[in-house]
């Protein structure tokens, strides 16, 4: 079955550093995708990025990026220059198509001014 | 456009009593996903539905809990009777095509069962 692992369970930073949450999955399938979500404090998911298992690109959005490692299946994302507003719950979940998708269960980023 | 909907956002109730949440997915979304979201356990897929018809309700705990799509805009879980355990954040999400699809997740509803 597939697992996904996001082992900083807190961040704490102050404003303006950088801070990378690492994602770390488990799949047997040659196929699969990933995916970021942000819970702010009010509650709700937010999409943030989808990715196959077939565009190992990195990617660049703003002040987010996201590195995807095969050879070490994971899928890490970092924000640049961080501020309050990035305070959050985010969760990285993986899917196999066939299966559920599976979330980990969170790293809470804290970001102090 | 519209992001999903859910009502209501927030709703507390005793125990044994019935509840129904709702959700209204993106329009033209042919998938939706009903979540429970708590410290425990995080997030966890109850039921999915593909086209308005159940695909995978693996997830559903008992028979306490059901889930209708009657049509392509309306969805709703319902938990009857309600136990203190069920207290959790319901979440509903809906997909363009299928689970590998990007889902869009609804605010909510926090549920408090006493």
């Amino acid at each position: 079955a597939q697992k996904v692992t996001q082992a900083q369970t807190e961040i704490s930073v102050v404003e303006k550093e950088d801070v990378t949450l690492d994602c770390v999955y488990e799949t047997r399938d040659t196929t699969y995708y990933l995916f970021w979500y942000k819970q702010p404090p009010s509650g709700e998911l937010v999409f943030l990025i989808r990715r196959n298992s077939f565009d190992e690109q990195n990617e660049i959005s703003g002040r987010y990026s996201w590195n995807f490692q095969k050879s070490t299946s994971s899928f890490n994302f970092t924000i640049t220059a961080s501020q309050v507003v990035d305070s959050a719950v985010y969760f990285c979940a993986a899917d196999q198509g066939a299966q559920k998708l599976v979330f980990g269960q969170g790293t809470r980023l804290t970001i102090n001014p | 456009d519209a992001g999903v909907i859910q009502s209501p956002r927030h709703e507390v109730t005793e125990m044994g009593q019935e509840v129904t949440l709702r959700c209204k997915p993106i329009s033209g979304h042919n998938s939706l996903f009903w979540y429970r979201q708590t410290m425990m356990r995080g997030l966890e897929l109850l039921i999915y539905f593909n086209n308005n018809v159940p695909i995978d309700d693996s997830g559903m705990p008992e028979d306490r809990f059901s889930a209708k799509m009657p049509n392509a805009s309306f969805s709703t879980l319902k938990i009857q009777p309600s136990e203190p355990r069920d207290s959790a954040v319901y979440f509903c999400a809906s997909s363009l095509s299928g689970r590998t699809d990007t889902q869009y997740f609804g605010p909510g509803t926090r549920l408090t069962v006493l």
